[in-house]
C-alpha cells in the first residue's frame, strides 16, 4: 500500500498557484518525499523531491512541515498544459520500488 | 540528451503468448526499474535492476522476468499472457538505483492482450 494520501482530485484556474497536498504521517527519517505528474497515456515526468528542506526548482516548489508529517507541492502559474494526474511518493529503501496511490488530478481551468 | 526509450510502443498479443518489452535507459544511467499501470490506476512496481542484478522484485508472479545487458539495456518478458497484463508497461532509469537517486520514466509500451 502506498504510505501517502492525496486528495482525489483538485481544479486551479489559470495562472494562479496550485497547491497539492500531501500526506505521509508514518514517514521515517531517512524517506525522501518525490513528486511525479503523468499526463494522459505518457510516462511519469519528475518534477521535484525533498528530504526535510524546502526545495524549489524550475517546474514548483515543495514544502515540507518540520514535522515531515505532510507536504505540498506548489504550482506558481499554473497552465493549461500543467493538468495531469500527481504522485506524491515516499522512498527511502535500499531500491528504488516505488509504491504510487492513485494520485491527485488537478484540472487546469481557463 | 536522449531521455529513456522503450520499444515498441504498442503491441497486441493473444491469450497465452509470450512478450518482450525493451528499455534504453538514460546514457550513463546504470539502474532500470519495470512498472506496470492498469488503466486508472498508478504504476505498479516489478523488477529493479543494477549492474545486471536483480535488486528488487515487486508482487508479480512468475511469468514476469528481466534481465539487464553490459550496455545497462533491459528486456522485461511476459510468458503465458492473461488479459489482466493488459496495461502501460513503463521502464524508469536512474545513475545507481539508491534511494536518494531521481527515476527518470521513459513513454511506456502499451500492451494490449486480447
Amino acid at each position: 500500500d502506498a504510505k501517502t494520501t492525496q486528495p482525489p482530485s483538485m481544479d486551479c484556474a489559470e495562472g494562479r498557484a496550485a497547491n497539492l497536498p500531501c500526506n505521509h504521517s508514518t514517514i521515517s527519517g531517512n524517506e525522501y518525499v518525490y513528486w511525479y505528474r503523468q499526463i494522459h497515456s505518457q510516462g511519469p515526468q519528475y518534477i521535484i523531491h525533498g528530504l526535510k528542506n524546502n526545495e524549489t526548482n524550475e517546474m514548483a516548489s515543495l514544502i515540507i512541515t518540520e514535522d515531515r508529517k505532510s507536504s505540498t507541492l506548489i504550482l506558481p502559474h499554473a497552465t493549461l498544459r500543467d493538468t495531469a494526474v500527481y504522485y506524491c511518493i515516499v522512498n527511502g529503501n535500499y531500491g528504488q520500488n516505488f509504491v504510487f496511490g492513485p494520485g491527485t488530478r488537478l484540472s487546469v481551468l481557463p | 540528451d536522449a531521455g529513456v526509450t522503450q520499444s515498441p510502443t504498442h503491441l497486441i498479443k493473444t491469450r497465452g503468448q509470450h512478450v518482450t518489452l525493451r528499455c534504453s535507459p538514460i546514457s550513463g544511467h546504470k539502474s532500470v526499474s519495470w512498472y506496470q499501470q492498469v488503466l486508472g490506476q498508478g504504476p505498479q512496481f516489478i523488477f529493479q535492476y543494477y549492474e545486471k542484478e536483480e535488486r528488487g522484485r515487486g508482487n508479480f508472479p512468475d511469468r514476469f522476468s528481466a534481465r539487464q545487458f553490459p550496455n545497462y539495456s533491459s528486456e522485461l518478458n511476459v510468458n503465458a499472457l492473461l488479459l489482466g497484463d493488459s496495461a502501460l508497461y513503463l521502464c524508469a532509469s536512474s545513475l545507481r538505483g539508491g534511494s536518494t537517486d531521481t527515476q527518470y520514466f521513459g513513454p511506456g509500451t502499451r500492451l494490449t492482450v486480447l
